[in-house]
Formats: C-alpha cells, sequence, structure tokens
C-alpha cells in the first residue's frame, strides 16, 4: 500500500497573500491532481500532471500555479487569495492517465481559510 | 460539460436497513462511473466502479448501471453505522482516455444505532 501525505493540515492566509500547499506520494503514481472542494459540495479539478514537469489545466485552474518537480511530488500554489475563502484543498494520485478505470487515492486535504 | 447530479442530498436510516443511493448523468458515452465514501475530515475513498450496462457486487455494495437512461444507483446492504459518510458519484467523461473524473455533490448518509 502507499500513502498520500499533504502539508499544511490548516493553512491560514491574508488576503491577495500568495500560498503553496504540498502533496507527496508513496504509490509510484504517474498521475496526480489538485481538486477544490467547497463546503458541502463536490470535487472540482484545478490541475492535473501526468508525468513529471507536465501540467494540465482542469476546470477551475485560474487563479492557481501547479509544480510537478519530482514524481512523487506535486505543489498547488495560490497565486491571490481571496477574502471569505474557505475549502478544503484534495490532492489524488492514480496510476496512469488514459486508462478510464484507474482508481484515485486521496490525501487527507488541506484546509484553507483566508481573512 | 458533463453534468453528474445526485439524490437524495441526505438519506437517514436505521442500521440494517438497505440503503439505495441515486446519480445521473448527462452523457451516455461517458466512461466508468465512480462511487467514493468520504468521512468528515477525511479525503475521498474509492468504493466501486462500473463500465458496462447492468450491474456489479462487491460484499455489501451493489451497483447498476443504465446508460440509456443516463443513471446510475449504489445499493448498500445491511447498513451499519460505520457507513455514516458523504458518498460521491463521479463520472470518467468520454474525452479519449482523459484522466478527469466529474463529482456530483454527494449524498449524506446516516446509519443510526
Amino acid at each position: 500500500g502507499g500513502i498520500i501525505t499533504q502539508t499544511p493540515k490548516f493553512l491560514i492566509g491574508q488576503e491577495g497573500q500568495k500560498l503553496t500547499l504540498k502533496c507527496q506520494q508513496n504509490f509510484n503514481h504517474d498521475t496526480m491532481y489538485w481538486y477544490r472542494q467547497d463546503s458541502g459540495k463536490g470535487l472540482r479539478l484545478i490541475y492535473y500532471s501526468i508525468t513529471e514537469n507536465d501540467l494540465q489545466k482542469g476546470d477551475l485552474s485560474e487563479g492557481y500555479d501547479a509544480s510537478r518537480e519530482k514524481k512523487s511530488s506535486f505543489s498547488l500554489t495560490v497565486t491571490s487569495a481571496q477574502k471569505n475563502e474557505m475549502a478544503v484543498f484534495l490532492c489524488a494520485s492514480s496510476i496512469r492517465d488514459w486508462g478510464c478505470q484507474d482508481t484515485q487515492y486521496f490525501g487527507p486535504g488541506t484546509r484553507l481559510l483566508v481573512l | 460539460q458533463e453534468k453528474v447530479q445526485q439524490s437524495p442530498e441526505s438519506l437517514i436510516v436505521p442500521e440494517g436497513a438497505m440503503v439505495s443511493l441515486n446519480c445521473s448523468f448527462s452523457d451516455s458515452a461517458s466512461q466508468s462511473i465512480w462511487w467514493y465514501q468520504q468521512h468528515p475530515g477525511k479525503g475521498p475513498k474509492a468504493l466501486i466502479s462500473i463500465f458496462s450496462n447492468g450491474n456489479k457486487k462487491e460484499g455489501r455494495l451493489t451497483v447498476y448501471l443504465n446508460r440509456a437512461s443516463l443513471h446510475v444507483s449504489l445499493h448498500i446492504k445491511d447498513s451499519q453505522p460505520s457507513d455514516s459518510a458523504v458518498y460521491l458519484c463521479a463520472v470518467s467523461p468520454n474525452q479519449g482516455g482523459s484522466a478527469k473524473l466529474i463529482f456530483g455533490e454527494g449524498t449524506k448518509l446516516t446509519v443510526s444505532s
């Protein structure tokens, strides 16, 4: 088995601040994802990466940057945090990008609050 | 853009009851449909997936897919308090092998002991 670690668990920022969230996986999976989950809502894809140094935009990429410098890690940057923003950011990984049957494994999330 | 809708929004059942959760999607050519379970403060966990029309059974879980009616359902037999969680339906859209999943907003299940 493997595990996905997300840091930090909680992130409190100020309006306009640039904030970085980190994700590490030891599954040796090729594809990694960042999702945003607002309270009581489903998950929306921000970015995904099918291999090291690859980036693909999801439906919610505006206002975010991502970086995949190593196979095992995927970072997400909120470029300018919005006041009153509160959401959970979930990182996931799966074994390959093209298999429609591939399971996505999720980390525990980073909870963001912008004051 | 694929749309995924789940019903009901929430459900309370007694322990031992059969639970039925529904999910509708907008594209009959969508690839796999997944059900995820999410406990409070945790990330979602994949439970079961289906690709072909018909049903698939794993333990206490059965999933039914009808592509003609754009509908998939998840049934949990002999529900337990530990089944209390949010259940998310996710659809892999027909985009030539895309890794993307489109999620519904979830059904919150409470199993009372």
